[in-house]
């Protein structure tokens, strides 16, 4: 079974700070990660995928993620974090093996400080 | 990427009643999925829309209780029936372009569904 581990509920960062949101899975085949962002009252965004190659992916919005096969993590980075990108955060596992379907994180809160 | 819309944006609904949510893409998709988040939490997968056949539930959801249609490659309905104030959520269309390829699933804004 497809599991997706955020061990982090709620992080807090000033504006100008780095970021780093963990995002740990289980998959029984190569997997396809997704990071969304949810803001208050919307949908879900996509921030950026993984499907194969290169193991660090450029997202928008200033984010990129790295795939770790040996750790089996997708975690989520950015330099310098705006207060606009206050919002909650999905990381997500899925893939044709898997009938496409998605298996969501129980998504991190993240607050941005001025 | 597909526009999602998906109607009613939100309601508040009377327990014991039904209501049906639709989800209209701008382009022709190979996958239509439904989930919900319940206040608070993550998404959980209800079903998957085939279309011009059933669609395929996920363990803990039922066709009686979420009756969902999909009549052609761009529209989708979910019916969420006989509403207890538990079915209090939001539920999210998504659609993924092609099987099997490289691309993503793209979610609607969501239905925001409170039952009194």
């Amino acid at each position: 079974a497809q599991s997706v581990t955020q061990p982090d509920i709620h992080i807090t960062v000033s504006e100008g700070a780095s970021l780093e949101l963990r995002c740990n899975y289980s998959y029984g085949a190569t997997p396809y990660l997704f990071w969304y962002v949810q803001s208050p009252g919307q949908g879900l965004q996509l921030l950026l995928k993984y499907f194969s190659g290169d193991t660090l992916v450029q997202g928008i919005k200033g984010f990129e993620a790295e795939f770790k096969r040996s750790q089996s993590s997708f975690n989520l980075r950015k330099p310098s974090v705006h207060w606009s990108d206050a919002a909650e955060y999905f990381c997500a596992v899925g893939g044709p093996g898997g009938g496409n379907k998605l298996t969501f994180g129980t998504g991190t809160q993240l607050k941005v400080e001025l | 990427s597909a526009v999602i819309s998906q109607k009613p944006s939100r309601d508040i609904c009377q327990r014991g009643t039904s209501l049906t949510i639709q989800c209209q893409v701008d382009s022709q998709v190979t996958m239509m999925f439904w989930y919900r988040q319940q206040p608070g939490q993550s998404l959980t997968l209800i079903a998957t829309a085939n279309q011009g056949s059933e669609a395929t539930y996920e363990s803990g959801f039922v066709i009686d209780k979420f009756p969902i249609s999909r009549p052609n490659l761009t529209f989708s309905t979910l019916t969420v029936s006989n509403m207890s104030p538990e079915d209090s959520s939001i539920y999210l269309c998504s659609v993924l372009k092609d099987r099997g390829s490289n691309q993503p699933q793209h979610f609607g804004d969501g239905t925001r569904l409170s039952i009194l």
